[in-house]
């Protein structure tokens, strides 16, 4: 079967980093999706990686490793502001997303 | 007005009322899709337009009926929920070619608790 598997909660400080971890396991493979939700609002599209290595983005960075089915979602100099829920999805050879239930980060100052 | 808009952001309807929600997307998309998400549980998609034709019913109950009049505007309409229905239903677009990967752009929801 697909899945997707991801911490439920993270804590961290602020000014810190902090990885969020993602393992997948997808019929055929056509990339890997980060996304930030804030409580009560959309899911906001941050990162995709179809190819092994790092991805950076200013404060966050995603990281693949197809052959061990692994990505990363790395947030740097940590703020208040990235409370929010992370989630990973990867997408099929269907070109169909499977979510992972998400991580919920809380940032304490 | 720019994205993904969702109405209403909240609805209490009970077990045997009809309502329906709406989105509309102003990215000039040509595919629209319906997700629910349910407390601590992945996103589970429900339906997909993709050119006002639905390509997905991933075994959705009939209680739950899309419409789609044209590819900005996409209906959800209810009738006769359960109350294990009560959950964040959102809204997302995106521009879906075969061989061709775009991310998804999401509304902000509509959260629907039914009594």
């Amino acid at each position: 079967g697909q899945n997707i598997d991801q911490p439920t909660e993270m804590t961290a400080t602020e000014g810190a980093i902090v990885q969020i971890n993602c393992t997948y396991q997808t019929s055929g493979f056509n990339g890997l999706f980060w996304y930030q939700q804030h409580a009560g609002e959309a899911p906001t599209f941050l990162s995709y990686n179809v190819l092994d290595g790092l991805e950076e983005k200013g404060r966050f960075s995603s990281f693949l490793s197809r052959s061990k089915g692994y990505s990363y979602l790395l947030l740097k100099e940590l703020q208040m502001k990235d409370s929010a829920s992370y989630l990973c999805a990867s997408m099929d050879s269907n070109y169909q997303l499977i979510w992972g239930a998400g991580t919920k980060l809380i940032i304490k100052p | 007005e720019t994205g993904v808009t969702q109405t209403p952001r909240h609805l209490v309807m009970g077990m045997t009322n009809k309502k329906s929600l709406k989105c509309e997307q102003h990215l000039g998309h040509n595919a629209m899709y319906w997700y629910k998400q349910s407390a601590k549980k992945p996103l589970e998609l429900m339906f997909v337009y993709s050119l006002e034709e639905r390509v997905e019913n991933n075994s959705v109950p009939s209680r739950f009926s899309p419409e789609c009049p044209n590819s900005s505007h996409l209906f959800l309409h209810l009738h006769t929920l359960q109350p294990e229905d009560s959950a964040l239903y959102l809204c997302a677009s995106s521009d879906r070619d075969r061989g061709e990967v775009s991310p998804l752009h999401f509304g902000n929801g509509t959260r629907l608790t039914v009594t």
